[in-house]
């Protein structure tokens, strides 16, 4: 069966600080791969999508990027995070079009 | 893209009662539509999916219902149960394209 993981689980970091998220998949292959963030009591907003090997589509114009450096294994990273960085980071996969959706965990980042 | 990160509004319903929670999007090419819900702290669990060719489509203790021609989607939940207590969130997609985009979510409260 296929799994996702995302790792940390929570993450408090300084205003300024570098980020890495991670994310992988098992299981599967060639999978799409997406980040998504959820600010506290409010829906989710796509960040990022990928196809394949190092196909990022970039959603909205911000302070992160997202790698996609191995088929299963998805980055989110920034050089400087900001206050508004804060967030419920989430991973997601597919197999395809037509596809279900899942996710990962989360992760909880919070910039002070 | 849809669109996305409204607070959430609240339902508060009891304990075996029929839920139904709404959904609109805003993209009429989005043919691929998915529920989903959250509990806090959590990623988004998924319930039932349908697609454009279809106007309702059943699970167990759920039913979604499509209106193409408004944009509409809705979720009832039967003989809604304490467990059922989360946000729940509508996903909608252009099926080819896989990319998708979340509505502002709904919280549902059920009461004992």
């Amino acid at each position: 069966s296929q799994t996702i993981h995302q790792w940390p689980a929570t993450l408090v970091q300084p205003v300024g600080s570098p980020l890495s998220l991670e994310c992988t998949v098992e299981g599967t292959s060639n999978p799409n791969l997406y980040w998504y963030r959820q600010a506290a009591g409010r829906g989710l907003q796509l960040l990022f999508y990928s196809v394949g090997i190092g196909q990022i589509s970039s959603e909205v114009p911000q302070n992160l990027s997202a790698s996609r450096p191995q088929d299963r294994q998805f980055i989110l990273s920034s050089k400087k995070l900001l206050l508004s960085d804060s967030g419920f980071y989430l991973c997601a996969w597919t197999r395809g079009p037509w596809e279900k959706l899942f996710f990962g965990s989360g992760t909880q980042l919070s910039v002070l | 893209g849809e669109s996305v990160g409204l607070h959430l509004p609240t339902l508060s319903v009891q304990e075996g009662d029929n839920s139904i929670i709404n959904c609109a999007y805003s993209n009429s090419a989005s043919d691929y539509f998915i529920w989903y819900k959250q509990e806090s702290g959590k990623g988004p669990q998924f319930i039932i999916d349908i697609r454009s060719n279809m106007d309702k489509r059943q699970g167990q203790r759920v039913t979604v219902l499509l209106n193409k021609t408004v944009k509409h989607l809705s979720l009832q939940i039967a003989a809604t149960q304490p467990g059922d207590s989360a946000v729940y969130f509508c996903a909608a997609a252009q099926g080819n394209f896989n990319k998708f985009y979340f509505g502002s979510g709904t919280k549902l409260n059920v009461k004992p």
